[in-house]
């Protein structure tokens, strides 16, 4: 199994563009988390969710954000207009229903100058 | 709300000490927790997955004991090694599928 797989690893915008991160999670996992880690805040939940559909998106920071999952392969995370503030690594997570772990992606690195 | 803490923050240690690191939360209706790894610059790696009815778990060198009535588990690491260097995160997870409420973590240096 080649894990959780995000992209692109890295990216540099400019502010007031639009950037999309994409995730593929664990075949058969069917619970999807997407993740914002900082220096000061640590890692904090986005949004996730259970069988395509978004459960919790209370972590999402404003109207900036949105995210998708169109099919259980597939995700993503984009904000548009991007704003300095949201430059953090991205990761994305996915797991199984029951006693499991949480398997989580490489991130993705986005700064916003 | 869940709150989870790691102490200590930062722990440098020489080769070959055995070592404990803490992790606490407030609510102690859990379903799982789980430990990471951390590396500069890279991912989460998962070390290991306690459930709610056990009392711990191990890995090669690495043991995490659970004790939900008190808010607590420990992860120990046996004859650390400079590889052992990251940083190690502690999350619980309150019932099945829900988020994982992350600790701010330990970072640990272990020196040759």
């Amino acid at each position: 199994d080649a894990g959780v797989i995000q992209s692109p690893r890295h990216e540099v915008t400019e502010m007031g563009q639009e950037v999309t991160l994409r995730c593929k999670p664990i075949s058969g996992h069917d619970y999807l988390f997407w993740y914002r880690q900082t220096m000061m805040r640590g890692l904090e939940l986005l949004i996730y969710f259970n069988n395509n559909v978004p459960i919790d998106d209370s972590g999402m920071p404003e109207d900036r954000f949105s995210a998708k999952m169109p099919n259980a392969s597939f995700s993503t995370l984009k904000i548009q207009p991007s704003e300095p503030r949201d430059s953090a690594v991205y990761f994305c997570a996915s797991s199984l229903a029951g006693p499991y772990g949480y398997t989580f992606g490489s991130g993705t690195r986005l700064t916003v100058v | 709300k869940q709150e989870v803490t790691q102490i200590p923050a930062a722990l440098s240690v020489p080769e070959g000490e055995n070592l404990v690191l803490n992790c606490s939360f407030t609510d102690s209706a859990i379903y799982n927790l789980q430990w990471f790894r951390q590396d500069p610059g890279k991912g989460l790696t998962s070390l290991l997955l306690i459930q709610s009815s056990q009392r711990e778990q191990t890995s090669g060198r690495l043991n995490a004991s659970l004790d939900k009535s008190s808010g607590r588990s420990t992860l120990y690491i046996a004859a650390s090694q400079p590889g052992d260097s990251a940083t190690y995160l502690c999350a619980v997870i309150e019932t099945s599928g829900s988020r994982l409420t992350f600790g701010e973590g330990t970072q640990l240096t272990v020196n040759p």
